[in-house]
């Protein structure tokens, strides 16, 4: 079935150091968007990619960073990951002009920062 | 900007009953779409139903169904026959055209058996 994947589904890090979450999917859609969700709260969009076009929200932090190498991929790395970053990593795919703009989310990486 | 508001943190409902979930947004634009989005516990987020702005019928998939007045700029979610399985956290969000979302803050709907 085409879905949105996320590796891994748990991550552990050191305060300060770099991690690297994935997102792939197997829907074709161009457009990508990672989202940051901490405990009860909404999905915060960190940023999307409209194919290779990059599109950072203004409040996302330098410390977040994104690769999309092609149309299946797509990665958040962090570079120096604080005890606030803790959170949900919710990543989605949305295909505009189909499906009613619909984003479909992937299962999240929940970050955790020791 | 566009904002979404989500005035109930938290509903509960009796199995088996009707539940509404209130949502209202913000936006000067005419073409959009809004969507309820369901979160289970520990779960992955899903589709439960969306709408498109320029449609008046509003939108039903099974027990879910919405009542969308767009003059109101109002989207409220209604689940008749509660299951234990609604259980979850229920975004209410918007999109334009232009590939932004906007999430409101969520309702936790407990299901009571």
């Amino acid at each position: 079935d085409a879905m949105v994947i996320q590796n891994p589904r748990y991550q552990v890090t050191q305060f300060g150091k770099p991690v690297t979450l994935s997102c792939s999917q197997t829907l074709n859609h161009n457009v990508m968007y990672w989202y940051q969700q901490k405990s009860s709260q909404a999905p915060k969009l960190l940023f999307h990619y409209y194919d290779k076009d990059f599109n950072n929200e203004a409040d996302t932090p330098d410390n977040f960073q994104s690769r999309r190498p092609n149309t299946s991929f797509c990665f958040l790395d962090i570079r120096s990951p604080g005890l606030g970053d803790a959170a949900m990593y919710l990543c989605a795919t949305s295909r505009p002009g189909t499906a009613k703009e619909t984003q479909y989310f992937g299962p999240g990486t929940r970050l955790l920062v020791l | 900007a566009q904002t979404v508001t989500q005035s109930q943190p938290e509903m509960s409902v009796q199995e088996a009953e009707t539940v509404t979930l209130s949502c209202t947004y913000d936006t000067s634009e005419s073409d959009y779409y809004l969507f309820w989005y369901k979160q289970p516990p520990s779960r992955q987020m899903i589709l439960v139903i969306r709408q498109e702005a320029y449609k008046q019928q509003n939108a039903t998939e099974n027990r879910f169904s919405v009542n969308f007045q767009k003059a109101a700029k109002s989207f409220s979610l209604k689940i008749s026959d509660s299951q234990l399985g609604d259980a979850a956290m229920y975004f209410c969000a918007y999109s334009n055209t232009g590939n932004q979302f906007y999430f409101g803050t969520g309702t936790s709907l407990t299901v009571i058996p």
